[in-house]
C-alpha cells in the first residue's frame, strides 16, 4: 500500500515536495513512478525511481525542475518540484509498476498541489 | 516521445451497450498497451496490460485488442459501475505515456 502526504498549496516559483510511504513493504523492491493529473485533465507520467540504487528517470517535460529521491530507511519515496507555476496544479500520485513491464497495479491516494498567488 | 491518440474523447452510452475506445500510437509500440479506468476523485485502476491480458479481478466483459499501432478496448456489456474515463498508456519506451482519456457517460 502508497500513503501520500497531505494536500500542499505553494506560491509561484516555489517549490514542493511529496512523498509516498510503502507501507507493509519494503521500498528498495520496486520502482516508484510519479503520474500527476491537473483538474479536469488527463494523466501526465513524470518519472521514476528505483530506491535500491537511487537511479532515476525523468520526463522530458520535467527535466531540469523535478527530482525524485528516496530514505529506504523509512521506506519512503520523495518528488520534489521546483520553480512552481499555476499550472502545475494538480493531483500527485506516486505508483508501482508490475514486476513484469511499466504497468501501474499500485497507486497512492494522491496529493493535490495547488499553486497560487 | 511517443504519442497516444484516444478517441472518442468522450461517449454517450446506455446500460448494456457494446462500447469501444481507440488509442493510437504515433510509431509502433509492439503489444506494450495498457488500459486504466478511473473515476472521479479516486486513482486510476489497471483493466487491460500487454494489450489484451486481463488484470486479475477485473470482470471479462473487459477485452482489448492491437491491430499494429490501434489499440481498442471494448466493453461487452456496459454495467452501471463502468461510467467512469478511460486512460491508455504505453509502456514500449523509457519515456512512458498516456491517452488523453475517454469519458464514457450516461445516455
Amino acid at each position: 500500500q502508497l500513503v501520500q502526504s497531505g494536500p500542499e498549496v505553494k506560491k509561484p516559483g516555489a517549490s514542493v515536495r511529496v512523498s509516498c510511504t510503502a507501507s507493509g513493504s519494503t521500498l528498495s523492491t520496486y520502482y516508484i513512478h510519479w503520474v500527476r493529473q491537473a483538474p479536469g485533465q488527463g494523466l501526465e507520467w513524470m518519472g521514476w525511481i528505483y530506491p535500491d540504487s537511487g537511479g532515476t528517470n525523468y520526463a522530458q517535460n520535467f527535466q531540469g525542475r523535478v527530482s525524485m529521491t528516496r530514505d529506504t530507511s523509512i521506506s519512503t519515496a520523495f518528488m520534489e518540484l521546483r520553480r512552481l507555476k499555476s499550472d502545475d496544479t494538480a493531483v500527485y500520485y506516486c505508483a508501482t509498476p508490475s514486476p513484469y513491464g511499466d504497468y501501474f497495479e499500485y497507486w497512492g491516494q494522491g496529493t493535490l498541489v495547488t499553486v497560487s498567488s | 516521445d511517443i504519442q497516444m491518440t484516444q478517441s472518442p474523447s468522450s461517449l454517450s452510452a446506455s446500460v448494456g451497450d457494446r462500447v469501444t475506445i481507440s488509442c493510437r500510437a504515433s510509431e509502433r509500440i509492439s503489444k506494450y498497451l495498457n488500459w486504466y479506468q478511473q473515476k472521479p476523485g479516486k486513482a486510476p485502476k489497471l483493466l487491460i496490460y500487454s494489450a489484451s491480458s486481463l488484470q486479475n479481478g477485473v470482470p471479462s466483459r473487459f477485452s482489448g485488442s492491437a491491430s499494429g499501432t490501434d489499440f481498442t478496448l471494448t466493453i461487452s456489456s456496459l454495467q452501471p459501475e463502468d461510467f467512469a474515463t478511460y486512460y491508455c498508456q504505453q509502456n514500449f519506451s523509457p519515456q512512458l505515456s498516456f491517452g488523453g482519456g475517454t469519458k464514457v457517460e450516461v445516455k
